[in-house]
């Protein structure tokens, strides 16, 4: 069984420019969560897709938006990067129950000068 | 809306004393509870996960945490701790609208020889 893998692992970019991140989900998952975990804190909720829809949004800006692909991959993409966009971006997939498990990637470090 | 305390920023133990890490919740109704750690520059692993069955749960590694709903705690122990403890752990309550997990502040254990 495949785990949850994400890529790249680091990405260094300037404020003002656009990035992707990569979400592969666990075999048989058909959802995909996405969070953002800034430096000392708690991972928050950005995003969920569900057979290819926005299944729930957290309080990010639409500048930060996803997408789900047929396989269940997924990306995130965030638009006008800020100093602030700098963080772990976490991916997780499950399937589509209340008391599923959601399995993590590694994630995402992105670094925003 | 859901959410979850977590009573301490560290927690410092020696090895092979007992581990207490604390956390409230808040939830309207019945919650899913989880517990996950994270260890330095990985993502976060899943140590158990409360869905209304019996109160005490067990996890990996030897961890375990009781819901206690007149108290509405569900604090993560273990009997004795490991080196390889040392980690961040999160306290996290499902929202039952969809999958979104709600984390904690999370609480660094330190352990020392």
């Amino acid at each position: 069984e495949t785990g949850v893998t994400q890529s790249p692992t680091h990405l260094i970019k300037t404020r003002g420019q656009q990035v992707t991140l990569r979400c592969s989900s666990q075999s048989g998952h058909n959802t995909v969560s996405w969070y953002q975990q800034a430096l000392g804190q708690g991972p928050q909720f950005i995003f969920q897709y569900y057979r290819e829809e926005e299944n729930g949004r957290g309080n990010f800006p639409p500048r930060f938006s996803g997408l789900q692909f047929p396989n269940y991959s997924s990306e995130l993409n965030v638009n006008a990067l800020e100093l602030d966009d700098s963080a772990l971006y976490l991916c997780a997939s499950s399937l589509a129950s209340l008391q599923e498990t959601q399995y993590f990637g590694p994630g995402t470090r992105l670094l925003v000068l | 809306a859901q959410s979850v305390t977590q009573l301490d920023s560290h927690v410092s133990v020696s090895e092979g004393t007992p581990v207490l890490l604390r956390c409230n919740y808040s939830s309207s109704y019945s919650p899913s509870l989880f517990w996950y750690v994270q260890h330095p520059n990985k993502g976060l692993q899943l140590l158990l996960k409360y869905t209304s069955a019996a109160t005490l749960v067990k996890g990996i590694n030897g961890f375990e945490a009781e819901f206690k709903k007149s108290e509405t705690s569900f604090h993560l122990t273990k009997p004795s701790a490991h080196m390889s403890d040392a980690a961040e752990y999160f306290c996290v309550v499902s929202d039952l609208s969809f999958q979104k997990l709600v984390f904690g502040t999370g609480t660094r254990l330190l352990v020392s020889p």
